[in-house]
């Protein structure tokens, strides 16, 4: 069955650091998101990609964090300086499109970011 | 605004029947679904029902969806061991690309 991967599965970090996660979504999934939990909370909405070009994004990704579908294959999300609060775990996500009208979204494993 | 509220742990007998119940707050919602996490894994799609049906029935799982009164609840039938897991009750609303999701409900199977 196709899956979603990512990579690291765990990164740890100094605060102000950048740090960028990866993720190769289904191969023929049109749309892209990026979600995160943290520690016993809510599984929050970050941003959804389309199109080479960002949907829709949440009040959490602000100026600090940016997505790239750099080639074919991969979405990233990069945190150019990462603070104590974006210590969390995030998901990357994929869906075929609009042939879905469901939505149905496929997760990856998730990448646990530790910033110290 | 949007919000999804659900409880956050449930302890079941195996063998009996769990229900896992979430409530939301856009009347708007368009599809509801109900998402699985193992420890370690991703996100697992587990079933979801669109906002007109009142019932949807898959094998062990049933999902009940009162929309008057805002509500979702899971129903997993002859619990087993393999069924303890974090269970996220998550929303679409309108046709935002985004879906909104619960705190999760953390399932212990007691033996």
């Amino acid at each position: 069955e196709p899956e979603v991967t990512q990579t690291p599965s765990h990164q740890v970090t100094q605060m102000g650091q950048e740090v960028i996660l990866r993720c190769v979504p289904i191969s023929n999934h049109l749309y892209f998101y990026w979600y995160r939990q943290i520690l016993g909370q809510k599984v929050e909405f970050l941003v959804s990609f389309y199109n080479n070009e960002i949907s829709e994004k949440s009040e959490i990704f602000d100026d600090q964090f940016s997505v790239e579908r750099p080639d074919g294959s991969n979405f990233t999300l990069k945190i150019r300086s990462t603070k104590l609060e974006d210590s969390a775990m995030y998901f990357c996500a994929s869906n075929p499109g609009p042939i879905s009208g469901a939505n149905v979204l496929t997760f990856g494993a998730g990448s646990r970011l530790t910033v110290l | 605004g949007e919000d999804v509220e659900q409880s956050l742990f449930l302890s079941v007998r195996e063998g009996d029947s769990s229900v896992i119940n979430c409530t939301y707050t856009d009347s708007s919602s368009t599809y509801l679904y109900w998402y699985k996490q193992e420890p370690g894994a991703g996100l697992q799609l587990l079933t979801y029902i669109f906002s007109n049906m009142d019932m949807k029935q898959d094998q062990r799982l049933t999902v009940l969806l009162n929309k008057k009164d805002k509500h979702l609840s899971l129903r997993i039938a002859d619990t087993q061991t393999g069924d303890s897991a974090i269970y996220f009750c998550a929303e679409r609303v309108n046709r935002d690309d985004k879906i909104i999701f619960g705190k999760g409900t953390r399932l212990h199977i007691l033996p």
